[in-house]
């Protein structure tokens, strides 16, 4: 089965660093979500992609954060300047033209 | 803003008995549901989704009810099983130019062998 793939799984980084994460989406899916969770939380969305452009953001998705789809098959979200409340899941999901969201594994940020 | 939201944060139940997990949702415009779940550690799996204009839908051991007069979701799990413990979620789409989910709290279901 088509999965949505995340790497890396796990990344640390020190406050005031930069990171991406990188999601390698189902490769006949045009549309391309992040969504985030704080650790005991409900998902929250961040923002949405298709056809090279945003759709529609959060109100967490400020000019911290900023999407990327370098090539055919990578989908990335780029956190500028982490803080200490950044540190939570990431989920990459994407979808074709019908009802199918597919949900990425994650990957875990943790800002120290 | 418009959110979803459940009732119940935690459900306990011995292994064999029927599940309910319920989510209430204020978005009327939204036109379709989806329960998720999560294992620890992992993203949110598909389970099984309605449309708005159905108020029933079964799949395999999984049932959701919608009721759009009070803005309520259902996911029943026939004959629960150890390994259907997890958080549950409910998500909507609303009437939005990205389709987004807007996900509830989540509900964390254990079952007692």
């Amino acid at each position: 089965e088509p999965e949505v793939t995340q790497t890396p799984s796990h990344q640390v980084t020190q406050m005031g660093q930069e990171v991406i994460l990188r999601c390698v989406p189902i490769s006949n899916h045009l549309y391309f979500y992040w969504y985030r969770q704080i650790l005991g939380q409900k998902v929250e969305f961040l923002v949405s992609f298709y056809n090279n452009e945003i759709s529609e953001k959060s109100e967490i998705f400020d000019d911290q954060f900023s999407v990327e789809r370098p090539d055919g098959s990578n989908f990335t979200l780029k956190i500028r300047s982490t803080k200490l409340e950044d540190s939570a899941m990431y989920f990459c999901a994407s979808r074709d033209n019908s009802d199918g969201y597919t949900f990425g594994s994650g990957t875990r940020l943790t800002v120290v | 803003g418009e959110s979803v939201g459940l009732h119940l944060p935690t459900l306990s139940v011995q292994e064999g008995d029927n599940s309910i997990i319920n989510c209430a949702y204020s978005n009327s415009a939204s036109d379709y549901f989806i329960w998720y779940k999560q294992e620890s550690g992992k993203g949110p799996q598909f389970i099984i989704d309605i449309r708005s204009n159905m108020d029933k839908r079964q799949g395999q051991r999984v049932t959701v009810l919608l009721n759009k007069t009070v803005k309520h979701l259902s996911l029943q799990i026939a004959a629960t099983q150890p390994g259907d413990s997890a958080v549950y979620f409910c998500a909507e789409r609303g009437n939005n130019a990205g389709n987004m989910l807007t996900f509830g709290g989540g509900t964390r279901l254990m079952v007692k062998p």
